[in-house]
């Protein structure tokens, strides 16, 4: 397995304005993920970020509202730019450790609220 | 595409008493599967997983899940639930590219 911290854990935000959030992980991975979680939802994937290449974004996401940079095999941030209310969400950070396909680990998540 | 339903929204469980939270796929060749737990305001955290094998698998916290392929299911359960399981449980389902599928989620709720 593997430890994840995020943050900000939680934050409340001002319509128009954009939060960083960080994912750290205590080991080097190659793949880490960014999803979504909104009020009383499922989790839906925003998109795949491995080191050194560009992020991949699902169907729905683009990189002008979420930009992700993974500047290191430890180490991701996802922006939320120019916040609506209808981003108010929890944002988690996984990554897959490789050592059992598709296992996934979880970080605490970020929850998000946009006045 | 691959697909997960979990019929069961809430579920509400007398402290003590059996558990069982259903899950259904949809995928056409042999996926690999997950449960995970998310308490409230927290992460999610794995429960268990299946890849091949042994149609039985162990997680932690006393919960098992059995893949049955031909019903296409992967029903998550717990022969004495405590109180500290009330929480949403998700089931997801892999198919070997870095991508998991989840559920819709089950909330279950533990009565005294």
């Amino acid at each position: 397995s593997a430890v994840i911290s995020q943050k900000p854990s939680r934050d409340i935000c001002q319509r128009g304005t954009s939060l960083t959030i960080q994912c750290q992980v205590d080991s080097q991975v190659t793949m880490m993920f960014w999803y979504r979680q909104q009020p009383g939802q499922s989790l839906t994937l925003i998109a795949t970020a491995n080191q050194g290449s560009e992020a991949t974004y699902e169907s729905g996401f683009v990189i002008d509202k979420f930009p992700i940079s993974r500047p290191n095999l430890t180490f991701s941030t996802l922006t939320v730019s120019n916040m609506s209310p209808e981003d108010s969400s929890i944002y988690l950070c996984s990554v897959d450790t490789s050592t059992h396909p598709d296992t996934q680990y979880f970080g605490p998540g970020t929850r998000l609220t946009v006045l | 595409a691959q697909s997960v339903t979990q019929p069961d929204i809430h579920i509400t469980v007398s402290e003590g008493a059996s558990l069982e939270l259903r899950c259904n796929y949809s995928y056409g060749a042999t996926p690999y599967l997950f449960w995970y737990v998310q308490s409230p305001g927290q992460g999610l955290q794995l429960l268990l997983k299946y890849f091949s094998g042994d149609t039985l698998v162990q997680g932690i916290k006393g919960f098992e899940a059995e893949f049955k392929r031909s019903q296409s299911s992967f029903n998550l359960r717990k022969p004495s639930v405590h109180w500290s399981d009330a929480a949403e449980y998700f089931c997801a389902v892999g198919t070997g590219f870095q991508k998991l599928v989840f559920g819709t989620g089950t909330r279950l709720l533990v009565s005294p």
